[in-house]
Formats: C-alpha cells, structure tokens, sequence
C-alpha cells in the first residue's frame, strides 16, 4: 500500500529564510515521488518529481527535493522563501505513475 | 506542457439534482484518466479511475452509483454526481498521466456547491 505522510500541517517562515517542507513516504516498490504547490481555488502546479534517476531533484522556482530510501524521505527545501510562495504544498506517491496518493499538504505562510 | 481543462469551474446545483462535470485532455489522447476530490483545506482523495471504454474502477468508500463515471473517448471523461446532497459540495479535481514521463497533468479544479 502507498501513502504520503507530510509532518505539520501549518508551516511560517521569514521572507529570505529556508523552506523545508517534510514529507515521508510509504510504498512497497521503488517509488515516484512528487511535490505539487495549489494556490487558492486552483489545480495542482508540478514543483518537481523523482523517478529513479538521480535523488536530488531540482524544480521550478528554485525549489529542489532529495530522495533518501534510508529514511523514506523527500523533503522539499528551497533556500529563500519569497512571498509568493505562499501556497499549498502537496507530497504525492505512485507505485504506477498512474494512481497517485496524495499526503494531507502543508500550509506554508511567509512572513514578510 | 499538455493541457487537461475541466468544465464547469463553478456549479451551484440543488439538493436531489445530478450535475456533470467535464474533464478533457485538450492537446494529447488519454485512456486513463483520474478523479480527485478535494475537502477544504484537505488533501486530494483519489475517487476513481477513468478508462476509455470500458468501466471506471471504484476506489474503496466510493459510491459509484452516486458519482458516475463515463470515459467516451480519448480527449473526455465525465464525472456525474447524481441526486447530490449538500455533503457532496467539495473541489473535484480530474488529471491524466502524460505517457511516459510518470507525471500528471491535472485539471483546473471544479468547485461544486449543493444547496
């Protein structure tokens, strides 16, 4: 069984500060691993993926996850919170790249 | 990238009426396709698998006479939410994988509000 365990639901950073944003996973195959970032009333955006290349994974707006099977972890970190990051986050996991799990998302607030 | 549009972005229904919603991939074939709900400030729940052609696969604790699925060809599915009730108003969000790059491409979003 697949699923996604993001660690605090509620995450606030100073502008300029690091990003970090837990997730750890759970599957019984090598994994695909995704972040998604959702603004309100809106789809889900593609920050970045994993798919068994190589396990640190750099995204869109300087957002970058690494792949640790050790701690099934993939975390996402970005090194300069900006204001229009604030947003949704969601971790997904797929065994299939077809069906993906999704975790419960973490609010991030960045503080000005 | 490709596109997947969803129709209507916005639908206020009564309580016992069935509202559709569309999901289409606008610039690639899918014959799979996939349905997500979306409570507030919650996470996405995969409802259902859509495939072209054949019946829509259910995942478990989803009603699949209260939310019909159709897959009638490779640019559209459509999801139906039949005699809906005020708890069915959620976000309903579709997506279909890209083909090879183990990615979705995901809809817009429907917000559906019963009354």
């Amino acid at each position: 069984a697949q699923s996604v365990t993001q660690l605090g639901s509620h995450v606030s950073v100073s502008e300029g500060a690091l990003v970090l944003l837990r997730c750890n996973y759970s599957s019984s195959v090598p994994p695909y691993l995704f972040w998604y970032v959702q603004y309100p009333n809106q789809g889900l955006q593609l920050l970045l993926k994993y798919t068994s290349a190589a396990t640190l994974v750099k995204g869109i707006n300087d957002f970058e996850a690494e792949f640790k099977k050790s701690e099934t972890s993939f975390h996402l970190t970005k090194p300069s919170a900006h204001m229009s990051d604030a947003a949704e986050y969601f971790c997904a996991v797929s065994e299939t790249g077809n069906q993906f799990y999704f975790g419960t998302g973490t609010s991030l607030t960045v503080i000005p | 990238g490709a596109v997947v549009s969803q129709h209507p972005s916005r639908v206020i229904c009564k309580s016992g009426t069935s509202v559709k919603i569309e999901c289409r991939s606008l610039d690639f074939q899918a014959t799979t396709m996939f349905w997500y709900r979306q409570f507030p400030k919650k996470s996405l729940m995969l409802m259902a698998t859509s495939n072209e052609g054949s019946k829509a696969t259910y995942e478990q604790g989803v009603e699949k006479d209260k939310f019909l699925i159709n897959h009638a060809s490779l640019t559209l599915s459509t999801l139906t939410v039949t005699s809906a009730h005020p708890e069915d108003s959620s976000f309903y969000i579709c997506s279909a994988p890209s083909g090879g790059s183990y990615e979705q491409y995901f809809g817009p979003g429907t917000r559906l509000t019963v009354t």
